[in-house]
C-alpha cells in the first residue's frame, strides 16, 4: 500500500510553453500533498503544500503564479509550470501524506518528473 | 530554525561490513524522524520512522536507526552492507508541534558499498 505515481516521468519542452505534472495517490486518500524540487546532488526543496479543496501554501521565494498547484480530489494534485524557462529545468517530486489522526505522518513519494526546458 | 544535518556527504564501506549514516536534528517539540533512500532518477523510498517508544527502530531491507534524544541524533545503521545498498540517503524530521506534516530534510549522504 501507499503508492504514489507521477506523470509524466520526463518531459522536454520549448521555452515559453506550460507543462502539467500529475501526482496521484493510488491506494489511499491523501488530504495533503507536497511538491518538491531537487537539483543535482542536492536535497529536496519544498515548493508548496497542497490541501484538497483549498489553495496551496507556497514556500517563501516560490512564485505561485509560475507554479500553479491544483488539488481537486483526494487522490490527485497537479503542478503546472507556466511559461517555462531553462532555469525551471529540474527534477520535480511530489509526496502524499496518509492522514493518521491529528498529525500527518509518513509522506510517500512519487517517482519524480524530470523537466528539461530548451 | 528547524534543521536536519547529515554531516557526511559520502560514506564508503566494503560489502559485508557494518554501515552507519549519521543524522542530527534541531526541530521543535517531539519530532517524528524518518529515513528515505533515493536511487538515481527516482523518487524517495521510505525506509523507517521513529515516533515514540523503543529507541531502536527497524525498517526495510535490514536497516535500523537509533534515536538518541540527548544527542538529538537518529543515525541509520545496517549490520552487513550490500552492494545494492549503494544510493543516496536522506534523513528527515517532522515538526512535533505542527499538524501540517512538513518534512525538514538533510542534504543527503551518498552511500557507496564496494564488492
Amino acid at each position: 500500500g501507499a503508492v504514489v505515481s507521477q506523470h509524466p516521468s520526463w518531459v522536454i519542452c520549448k521555452s515559453g510553453t506550460s507543462v502539467k505534472i500529475e501526482c496521484r495517490s493510488l491506494d489511499f486518500q491523501a488530504t495533503t500533498m507536497f511538491w518538491y524540487r531537487q537539483f543535482p546532488k542536492q536535497s529536496l526543496m519544498l515548493m508548496a503544500t497542497s490541501n484538497e479543496g483549498s489553495k496551496a501554501t507556497y514556500e517563501q521565494g516560490v512564485e505561485k503564479d509560475k507554479f500553479l498547484i491544483n488539488h481537486a480530489s483526494l487522490t490527485l494534485s497537479t503542478l503546472t509550470v507556466t511559461s517555462a524557462h531553462p532555469e525551471d529545468s529540474s527534477f520535480y517530486i511530489c509526496s502524499a501524506s496518509r492522514p493518521s489522526g491529528r498529525r500527518k505522518e509518513t509522506q510517500y513519494f512519487g517517482p519524480g518528473t524530470r523537466l528539461l526546458v530548451l | 530554525a528547524q534543521s536536519v544535518a547529515q554531516p557526511e556527504d559520502q560514506v564508503n564501506v566494503a560489502e559485508g561490513n557494518p554501515l552507519t549514516v549519521k543524522c542530527t536534528y534541531s526541530v521543535s517539540g517531539n519530532p517524528y524522524l524518518f529515513w528515505y533512500v533515493q536511487y538515481p532518477n527516482r523518487g524517495l523510498q521510505f525506509l523507517l520512522k521513529y515516533i515514540t517508544g523503543d529507541n531502536l527502530v527497524k525498517g526495510s531491507y535490514g536497516f535500523e536507526a537509533e534515536f538518541n534524544k540527548s544527542q538529538t541524533s537518529f543515525h541509520l545503521k545496517k549490520p552487513s552492507a550490500l552492494v545494492s545498498d549503494s544510493a543516496l540517503y536522506f534523513c528527515a524530521a517532522q515538526d512535533g508541534g505542527s499538524t501540517l506534516g512538513r518534512l525538514y530534510f538533510g542534504r543527503g549522504t551518498q552511500l557507496t558499498v564496494w564488492p
